[in-house]
């Protein structure tokens, strides 16, 4: 069990640009998470994935954010024109659904700075 | 969504029991506590989960008031590794999925040596 990872750990790219990030949960986690976070915020909830269906969508996950599992294992998060606020930590996290765990397990993150 | 309140900030001395408070006064009756923490440059880690009765795993101990309004999150023996922002988060499971784990700012612990 190598942990949830991402890819890639850190972005640079210049307003108006598409980015897409990947997130490989643990192997035997069929539910998915997707967050923001700002310096000194907590996470921000942005969608939920249980296999690949995406159940749950924050209304902060604007018409420029799409985020696909299309196999139920890894993901990917796309932001389409990109704006400087789109800077942010993007984290990943999954976890198991049945037995009695609830832990979520997060991934290092994708750090995404919009210039 | 349910909110928490937490102290911006919490010091501790290496080796002293920690208590962190978080207030949640209008949970629902179908909302867990669960408590998370970020060491620096990582993401989040699970702590421990309740929903009405005290909680203890080997990481720490939860305390839930009797009227579940507030909680208390207790490291017993505080490590230099403690050292973390501890994120109080109510999760409704009786809305949609229950998925939505809404994290507030959180608490700052240092552990002085």
């Amino acid at each position: 069990d190598t942990g949830v990872s991402q890819d890639p750990r850190h972005k640079i790219t210049k307003r108006g640009q598409n980015v897409t990030f990947r997130c490989d949960p643990i192997s035997e986690h069929n539910r998915l998470y997707w967050y923001r976070q700002t310096l000194g915020q907590g996470p921000e909830f942005l969608t939920y994935f249980q296999n690949e269906a995406q159940l749950e969508k924050s209304r902060l996950l604007s018409d420029r954010f799409s985020a696909e599992r299309p196999k139920g294992s890894f993901s990917t998060l796309e932001i389409q024109r990109t704006e400087q606020g789109d800077s942010a930590m993007y984290l990943c996290a999954s976890s198991y659904l049945g037995g009695s765990s609830y832990e979520q397990y997060f991934g290092p993150g994708t750090r995404l700075t919009v210039t | 969504d349910a909110k928490t309140t937490q102290p911006n900030s919490m010091e501790s001395n290496e080796e002293e029991p920690v208590h962190l408070p978080c207030n949640h006064s209008t949970i629902s009756g179908t909302d867990y506590i669960h408590w998370y923490r970020q060491l620096p440059s990582q993401g989040p880690e699970y702590v421990i989960h309740g929903l009405t009765s005290n909680v203890n795993n080997r990481m720490a101990s939860l305390a839930i008031a009797e009227d579940r309004k507030s909680s208390t999150l207790i490291l017993h023996r505080a490590t230099l590794r403690d050292a973390a922002v501890y994120y109080c988060i109510l999760r409704d499971v009786g809305v949609g999925y229950g998925q939505n784990f809404v994290f507030g700012p959180g608490t700052r612990l240092s552990v002085l040596p």
